[in-house]
């Protein structure tokens, strides 16, 4: 059964910091990765998109690794700025029909002005 | 410019009193998601619609139901709403998801779902 971990759980940090969030998951078996944003009571907004082929994506100030083999993804926030504040999720695509996606439950980042 | 609308953003409900939720999507994607969010939990998918194919996860329990009467819109149904039913329901869509290259779920702004 795949497990989707995000550690920390929270995250301060001062603005102008660059930091890195992770996501592990226990079955290598995926068609890609997602990262998300949350910011509260919201709906959740897309940031990177990573296939299994790939080892990396970039957008803005953001860049995602993905190492499959190892079952993990990291998420880059460059020079980090307090409208980042937000909760980010990663989710698996597991081999599958359905589409289906496993979220982790997210690592909530305050960045401090 | 709205992709996936959700409606209404905010439900109150009463115990037991039967619900709808409402998503409609402007991409004309073939697959509809709901997924429940309860508070500081990950998002859980409840079931989702492939065309008209309705895909139900083996453990959502039957009082949710879930009615796509077309390409746009699809609904989810809350039978008798309990406390515990009391969350976050978020509706995506994403095209074929055979379609491995292409495949990528976007969401709406979800529904926050109090019971009373």
């Amino acid at each position: 059964k795949q497990e989707v971990t995000q550690i920390p759980a929270a995250l301060s940090v001062p603005e102008g910091e660059n930091l890195v969030l992770n996501c592990s998951f226990t079955d290598s078996a995926i068609y890609n990765l997602q990262w998300f944003r949350q910011d509260p009571g919201k709906g959740l907004t897309s940031l990177l998109l990573i296939q299994s082929s790939q080892r990396e994506q970039t957008s803005g100030r953001l860049n995602a690794s993905l190492d499959k083999s190892s079952g993990r993804s990291t998420l880059y926030i460059a020079a980090s700025q307090p409208g980042d504040s937000a909760t980010y999720l990663c989710a698996v695509r597991p081999y599958s029909n359905t589409g289906k996606l496993i979220f982790g439950q997210g690592t909530t980042l305050q960045v401090k002005p | 410019d709205a992709m996936v609308i959700q409606n209404p953003r905010y439900q109150v409900t009463q115990f037991g009193k039967p619900v709808t939720l409402s998503c409609s999507q402007t991409l004309n994607h073939n697959v509809m998601y709901w997924y429940q969010q309860k508070s500081s939990q990950a998002p859980k998918l409840l079931f989702h619609y492939y065309d008209k194919d309705f895909n139900n996860e083996a453990d959502t329990p039957d009082n949710f139901q879930s009615r796509r009467p077309n390409t746009s819109f699809c609904f989810l149904d809350i039978r008798s709403p309990g406390l515990g039913d009391a969350a976050m329901y978020l509706c995506a869509t994403s095209r074929d998801p055979y379609m491995v290259s292409s495949y990528e779920q976007y969401f709406g702004p979800g529904t926050r779902l109090t019971v009373t």
